[in-house]
């Protein structure tokens, strides 16, 4: 089973500001890498697969990058409604998905 | 738009199954070629992939669950169902009924979910 470890686990960081996380592969996933979005009360949403493509309706703001067993999401200017928990999840192990532990991005 | 709701009971009894079933709106689950399955997240376990399914009954699960778990869709009713037997307190979780997508291929996200059932098992 392939490990998926992110970091950090919490990540203060004030509106306006650019926001980095991380996710490791324990194996390489080539670009078969999604990230998402969770709110208090709600599913996973979408924002991120193949590594790098934005999921439909996702602002420009929000990027993603890196191929084999590293890779970062981005957010370049964090609006208020950007914090929340953040998952990676890879999908080249099938039929095994794994998930990160999630980064929770909280306001500085 | 594509819609999923999840149904089912909210507390169910240790060594007994647990049947939810996921309604799906927007699409049809026989004709959309899309893989449908299950996830569940526990403050224990994170978010675990459970199973899915395709139209022409194919189905594949997650190995540390196997023995317990069935995916199946009623094209009927375009409906997702999931059995897991033999509960314990380790099941205790939100579980959400969820596409993969945007590709019509197992190798890819999860692109829709529903709102997610809490499912607690306690005597």
């Amino acid at each position: 089973e392939i490990v998926m470890t992110q970091s950090p686990a919490t990540l203060p960081v004030s509106p306006g500001e650019r926001a980095t996380l991380s996710c490791r592969a324990s194996q390489s996933v080539y670009n078969n890498m999604a990230w998402y979005q969770q709110k208090p009360g709600q599913p996973p949403s979408l924002l991120i697969y193949g590594a790098s493509t934005r999921a439909t309706g996702i602002p420009a703001r929000f990027s993603g990058s890196g191929s084999g067993t590293e890779f970062t999401l981005t957010i370049s200017s964090l609006q208020s409604e950007d914090f929340a928990v953040y998952f990676c999840q890879q999908y080249n192990d099938w039929p095994m998905y794994t998930f990160g532990q999630g980064t929770k991005l909280q306001i500085k | 738009q594509l819609q999923l709701q999840e149904s089912g009971p909210g507390l169910v009894k240790p060594s007994e199954t647990l049947s939810l079933t996921c309604t799906v709106s927007g699409v049809s689950i026989s004709t959309s070629r899309y893989y449908w399955g299950w996830l569940r997240q526990s403050p224990g376990m994170g978010l675990e992939w459970i199973g899915n399914t395709y139209y022409s009954g194919y189905t594949f699960y997650n190995p540390s669950l196997k023995t317990r778990v069935t995916v199946s869709l009623d094209t009927s009713k375009n409906q997702v169902s999931l059995k897991v037997t033999s509960l314990t307190a380790a099941d205790t979780a939100v579980y959400y009924c969820a596409r993969l997508g945007p590709k019509t291929t197992v190798t890819t996200s999860f692109d829709f979910w529903g709102q997610g059932i809490l499912v607690t098992v306690s005597s």
